[in-house]
């Protein structure tokens, strides 16, 4: 099947940095979608991208989608401290069913 | 207000025993799923729905089974044959069967068997 890989597994950052985090696949993604986990929540979409290059932001983040279509990232920029949580990739490969992939997730940490 | 419910959100069982998770949607989805995470595994699929009376097992299916009898209900028994079901189980779905409609979940559930 597709492989995801998520990078850093883990960051511990001062809050008011910048961070960023990647997702690379095996195969072309159609989809990369951006999800954070509160502690004992569930995950929320914060992104969705669809085009190769498209470069979408939602307030502090900004994701884009790599033109290879093998990887994307996500930046947060000013780190707070409730942007602590799981931030998880997940796309889907071209050609492939319509079940999502999931990166392992990026744990954040944010030290006030 | 739409969304996904997940009850309870904490479940204790002894060992031995079967356990029913619940998941309930008003979003009008047509597909449900159910995933599995473990600390430092990510997310890991366990069975889906795309249509009411019909599912498919995913990566993770032994020892689980699931129902859709309902278009909103999607309930999930961890069954005795699961060797290891202490966990946290999260319920997902979505509207549409495409590549542009994104998965949304619940608040799920932890597990706890002893």
């Amino acid at each position: 099947g597709q492989q995801l890989n998520q990078s850093p597994q883990s960051m511990f950052i001062q809050e008011g940095e910048d961070v960023s985090m990647n997702c690379t696949s095996s195969s072309i993604f159609n989809t990369w979608l951006w999800y954070k986990q509160d502690p004992g929540e569930g995950p929320v979409l914060l992104i969705a991208l669809y085009k190769a290059g498209e470069l979408t932001s939602n307030g502090r983040l900004t994701a884009q989608f790599g033109i290879t279509r093998k990887d994307s990232f996500l930046n947060i920029s000013a780190s707070i401290p409730s942007d602590v949580g799981i931030y998880f990739c997940a796309g889907h490969a071209s050609g492939g069913s319509y079940i999502p992939t999931f990166g392992r997730g990026t744990s954040l940490i944010v030290h006030p | 207000d739409g969304g996904i419910t997940q009850s309870p959100k904490y479940l204790f069982r002894k060992e031995g025993q079967n356990v029913t998770l619940s998941c309930e949607q008003n979003l009008n989805h047509d597909a449900m799923y159910w995933y599995r995470q473990d600390p430092g595994q990510g997310l890991r699929l366990i069975y889906y729905s795309q249509i009411v009376n019909d599912f498919q097992k995913g990566d993770i299916a032994e020892g689980y089974s699931v129902s859709r009898e309902k278009k909103e209900s999607f309930p999930l028994t961890v069954t005795s044959a699961q060797k290891n079901p202490t966990a946290f189980y999260l319920c997902a779905s979505r509207g549409k069967l495409s590549y542009n409609s994104p998965l949304h979940f619940g608040n799920g559930t932890r597990l706890t068997v002893t």
